[in-house]
């Protein structure tokens, strides 16, 4: 079964360090999220991107944030300067278009992944 | 805009006891509505989904029913287990392309056998 993949799982950086994470989404979607989840609190939406630009974001997706498709596979988010409060979970997902067979609006999730900034 | 709440937990049980997890939202238009689960460590998962008003969406014996007149999705399930002990959220997603979802707080369950 397709799935959406994450890298890294875990990455530990120093504050004021760039981080890049990384996402596959499943092949023929064609909408791609990012959110986040810090520690035992609830999933909140980062930037949704469709077409090759943002479609929407929240605010905390601010000026340190960017997102980026640099193939037709890869779906990344860069922090350019992180801050302690950017420890969390970063999820990446994916999703077809509404009607189609992935498009009721589910999100497919990747694992994850966690990073903490020291 | 639109949101979701959700019954604060956490909550135990006991195995074989009855779950309820309550969630109401408030959405413009007509939503589709989710339940996803995370078990501990992993990533979110759908459990079950219901795409318009009166529908029933069902998954490992959990249910929930989209009640567009008191604006719920509540979760149950008649006999729970330990192995479903894990973080339960509801979310909605407005009908259109590229919509976000928007996610409830989340309800911690624990099953204890």
């Amino acid at each position: 079964e397709p799935e959406v993949t994450q890298t890294p799982s875990h990455q530990v950086t120093q504050m004021g360090q760039e981080v890049i994470l990384r996402c596959v989404p499943i092949s023929n979607h064609l909408y791609f999220y990012w959110y986040r989840q810090i520690l035992g609190q609830k999933v909140e939406f980062l930037v949704s991107f469709y077409n090759n630009e943002i479609s929407e974001k929240s605010e905390i997706f601010d000026d340190q944030f960017s997102v980026e498709r640099p193939d037709g596979s890869n779906f990344t988010l860069k922090i350019r300067s992180t801050k302690l409060e950017d420890s969390a979970m970063y999820f990446c997902a994916s999703n077809g278009p509404y009607g189609s067979a992935s498009g009721t609006g589910e999100l497919f999730f990747g694992e994850g992944s966690r990073l903490t900034v020291l | 805009g639109n949101s979701v709440t959700q019954m604060e937990g956490p909550v135990t049980l006991s195995e074989e006891a009855f779950l309820t997890i309550n969630c109401t939202y408030t959405a413009t238009g007509y939503p589709s509505l989710f339940w996803y689960v995370q078990y501990p460590g992993e990533g979110l998962q759908l459990l079950l989904k219901a795409t318009k008003a009166d529908d029933k969406g069902s998954n490992k014996g959990f249910e929930a029913t989209y009640r567009k007149e008191t604006t719920s999705f509540h979760l149950e399930k008649g006999s729970v287990q330990v192995s479903d002990s894990a973080v339960y959220f509801c979310a909605l997603s407005g009908n259109t392309n590229a919509g976000k979802s928007t996610f409830g707080d989340g309800t911690t369950l624990t099953v204890k056998p």
